[in-house]
């Protein structure tokens, strides 16, 4: 069964502190991505991830940084935490270029 | 950059009536288009995707592509109740996927 998991689901932080959401995909995808989801804005592009090491910045990298060591897994990382930083972050799977995404359930984080 | 926008904001149907969505892009040469679903809350699940002009179906989802317009929609016919949720577009280019931002469908029994 193809799947595509997140934790934590929910996070409340404060402000200036770190941040780790994890994403793991069962299909042995190549390509990974973050995004978040704003009302009215969107999906938004965080950072891709072609494969191990392999990671490139999307639209609105500032703020995060990632890291993918097996190829299955993929972290996004808030180093300092900000307010403006709350938001629901979804991370997405797929085989490859133009190929569909399969979208995890989401994590929302609440940075107070 | 590519823009993709959608239209309605939000559409208010009754159950069994065929519900139209809309979706406009700004580059005509981009790969193919999806229209994927999520439910309150929840992550999001892929209807139809469509690479080349014309007409796709996917049991009661039906998409149609017209590149030369800028345009892709998503007709559903026979909506129900759970189909309640929000629609959103999603056109590719190489690895790089842009969404619209979303329509708000309501079906109502």
């Amino acid at each position: 069964d193809m799947k595509v998991t997140q934790m934590p689901r929910y996070l409340i932080k404060r402000m200036g502190e770190n941040v780790l959401l994890e994403c793991g995909q069962d299909m042995s995808h190549e390509t990974m991505y973050w995004y978040r989801q704003d009302p009215g804005l969107g999906l938004q592009l965080i950072y891709i991830s072609y494969d191990v090491d392999s990671n490139s910045e999307g639209d609105i990298p500032k703020g995060y940084r990632v890291s993918r060591k097996k190829r299955e897994h993929f972290s996004l990382i808030l180093d300092s935490a900000k307010t403006n930083q709350t938001s629901v972050y979804f991370c997405a799977s797929s085989s490859g270029q133009g190929d569909t995404q399969y979208f995890g359930p989401g994590t929302r984080l609440l940075v107070l | 950059q590519q823009k993709v926008q959608q239209s309605p904001e939000s559409l208010t149907v009754s159950e069994g009536a065929m519900a139209s969505l809309n979706c406009t892009f700004s580059d005509g040469t981009s790969n193919n288009f999806r229209w994927y679903r999520q439910h309150s809350a929840k992550g999001l699940e892929v209807l139809v995707s469509i690479f080349s002009d014309g007409e796709k179906e996917e049991g009661r989802f039906t998409a149609h592509l017209n590149r030369a317009n800028l345009h892709v929609s998503l007709h559903i016919r026979e909506p129900q109740p759970s189909d309640s949720a929000v629609y959103l577009c999603a056109v590719t280019g190489g690895y790089k996927v842009v969404f619209g931002s979303g329509t708000r469908l309501l079906v109502s029994p």
